[in-house]
């Protein structure tokens, strides 16, 4: 199936510790991102990446960190993970074509836990 | 900076009638919208979106959507609604200058009553 998947789709987690969340996506696109949905469905973007450079950097505590392999491949990484970390997660991807970028695919979500 | 508002944080509708969810948008440049559908516990789904082209966009499971420059809105309707429309809504307005990113409003949940 072509898609954007993530793994794992569930993170349970005590604080402090560092935990990855990982993205694929195998529709050929060049841009990837990641989306946090808070406890009330609020999304925000956190970071994008196009063609492994860094173009979206939101405020996001430099405890979260991004990287990307590839182009197919956008991972998150989280440094001492606090009470507020919990949350939805979800990865997307879109492809740019002439006259601007197409529209976001997402992957399923990971729910980060925090304990 | 672009912004969206969703009027009403939930909706509840009778089979068989009108679906009606507002969205309003603030942006400085031609906006692209779009509106995803999210599904308890899963990801985002595309519905439909708007790029420019013609102002009545249709998209999947029998909805559209009308941009209307002169007030700022692009609302989503489906004429008839079915239980399995029950979901979470979310219109969103791209900033194509900033990498694409999306802003969201703040969602509004369709509670669909038999």
């Amino acid at each position: 199936d072509t898609a954007v998947s993530q793994t794992p789709k569930y993170l349970v987690t005590q604080m402090g510790n560092d935990k990855s969340i990982k993205c694929e996506q195998n529709l050929g696109h060049d841009t990837m991102y990641w989306y946090k949905q808070d406890s009330k469905k609020f999304l925000k973007i956190m970071f994008s990446y196009n063609n492994k450079e860094l173009i979206i950097n939101e405020t996001v505590p430099n405890r979260f960190s991004p990287k990307s392999p590839d182009k197919a491949h956008l991972n998150l990484h989280i440094n001492s993970l606090e009470l507020g970390d919990s949350a939805v997660y979800f990865c997307a991807s879109s492809s740019w074509v002439s006259g601007g970028y197409n529209e976001q695919f997402f992957g399923p979500g990971t729910r980060l836990t925090v304990l | 900076a672009q912004s969206v508002t969703q009027l009403g944080s939930h909706v509840s509708v009778s089979e068989g009638a009108l679906v009606l969810l507002r969205c309003n948008y603030s942006s400085s440049v031609p906006p692209y919208l779009f509106w995803y559908v999210q599904y308890p516990n899963q990801g985002l789904q595309l519905l439909l979106k708007y790029t420019s082209a013609a102002t009545l966009v249709k998209g999947i499971n029998g909805f559209e959507a009308e941009f209307k420059k002169s007030e700022t809105s692009f609302h989503l309707t489906k004429p008839s609604a079915h239980m399995s429309d029950a979901a979470e809504y979310f219109c969103a307005v791209s900033e194509r200058a900033a990498g694409n990113k999306l802003t969201f409003g703040g969602g509004t949940r369709v509670l669909v009553k038999p």
